[in-house]
C-alpha cells in the first residue's frame, strides 16, 4: 500500500511559540490532503482538506490564521500551529488520497505537547 | 445528532471469539464505507471498503452495509490478542470528506 510519513512523529513547543509539521506521499500523488486531530479516547476531528495548488478548506470552528495548511506539491502538506498554547496539545494526523480514491493513507501522527 | 454514531467500548472478548463493530449514520447520501483499524499512537489502517450496501469477506474480517438501516457492521472470526486495537469506521459520498466514527476500543483477551 501507499505510504504517507510525518514529521516530526513528537514535538514538545513553548507556548507562543510556532510548530509545523510535515505530510509527505512517499510513492504516490496525493491531489487531496487532510489534516485531522484527535484528543485521547476520541475519534478524528477533521480540521481542514487541502488540495495541491489550492488554498485549504476549513472545517467550521477551525482557526485558519491559526492552523496554516499548505499543499505546494503533491507530495507534500505542512501544518503550521502558531502561536501554539498548551489546548493546541493533541494528536495531528494526516492522510492523503489519489484522485477520486476512497482510500485514504494515513499518516503515523504528531503528537504536540505545548508547555 | 452525529453524523455517524459508534459505540466506543470498550469490548473486551476471549481469544477465538467473534467480535461484531457497528455503527449508524443519518446521511442517506453515503456511498462509500470504510473500517479503520487504529493502535496506540499509531495513524489509522484501512481494513474494509464497502461500496453501497452488501456483504465483502477479507479473510477473518466481514464488512457489512445495510442503507435501509443506515448501519454498518464489521465482523471479526477467530479474534486473536493482535487485533486489539480501536477500530473505527468511516463513511462518505463524494471523497471530498470522510466522515468517522468516534471508534470502538477493542480488547482481545488470550
Amino acid at each position: 500500500g501507499a505510504v504517507v510519513s510525518q514529521h516530526p512523529s513528537w514535538v514538545i513547543c513553548k507556548s507562543g511559540t510556532s510548530v509545523k509539521i510535515e505530510c509527505r506521499s512517499l510513492d504516490f500523488q496525493a491531489t487531496t490532503m487532510f489534516w485531522y486531530r484527535q484528543f485521547p479516547k476520541q475519534s478524528l476531528m477533521l480540521m481542514a482538506t487541502s488540495n495541491e495548488g489550492s488554498k485549504a478548506t476549513y472545517e467550521q470552528g477551525v482557526e485558519k490564521d491559526k492552523f496554516l495548511i499548505n499543499h505546494a506539491s503533491l507530495t507534500l502538506s505542512t501544518l503550521t500551529v502558531t502561536s501554539a498554547h498548551p489546548e493546541d496539545s493533541s494528536f495531528y494526523i494526516c492522510s492523503a488520497t489519489g484522485t477520486g480514491s476512497y482510500e485514504q493513507y494515513f499518516g503515523p501522527g504528531t503528537r504536540l505537547t505545548v508547555t | 445528532q452525529k453524523e455517524v454514531e459508534q459505540d466506543p467500548g470498550p469490548l473486551s472478548v476471549p481469544e477465538g471469539a467473534i467480535v461484531s463493530l457497528n455503527c449508524t449514520y443519518s446521511n442517506s447520501a453515503f456511498q462509500y464505507f470504510m473500517w479503520y483499524r487504529q493502535y496506540s499512537r499509531k495513524g489509522p489502517e484501512l481494513l474494509m471498503y464497502t461500496y453501497s450496501s452488501g456483504n465483502k469477506e477479507d479473510g477473518r474480517f466481514t464488512a457489512q452495509v445495510d442503507k435501509s438501516s443506515k448501519y454498518i457492521s464489521l465482523f471479526i472470526r477467530d479474534s486473536q490478542p493482535s487485533d486489539s486495537a480501536t477500530y473505527l469506521c468511516a463513511m462518505t459520498n463524494n471523497f471530498n470528506k470522510f466522515y468517522f466514527g468516534s471508534g470502538t476500543k477493542l480488547n482481545v483477551k488470550p
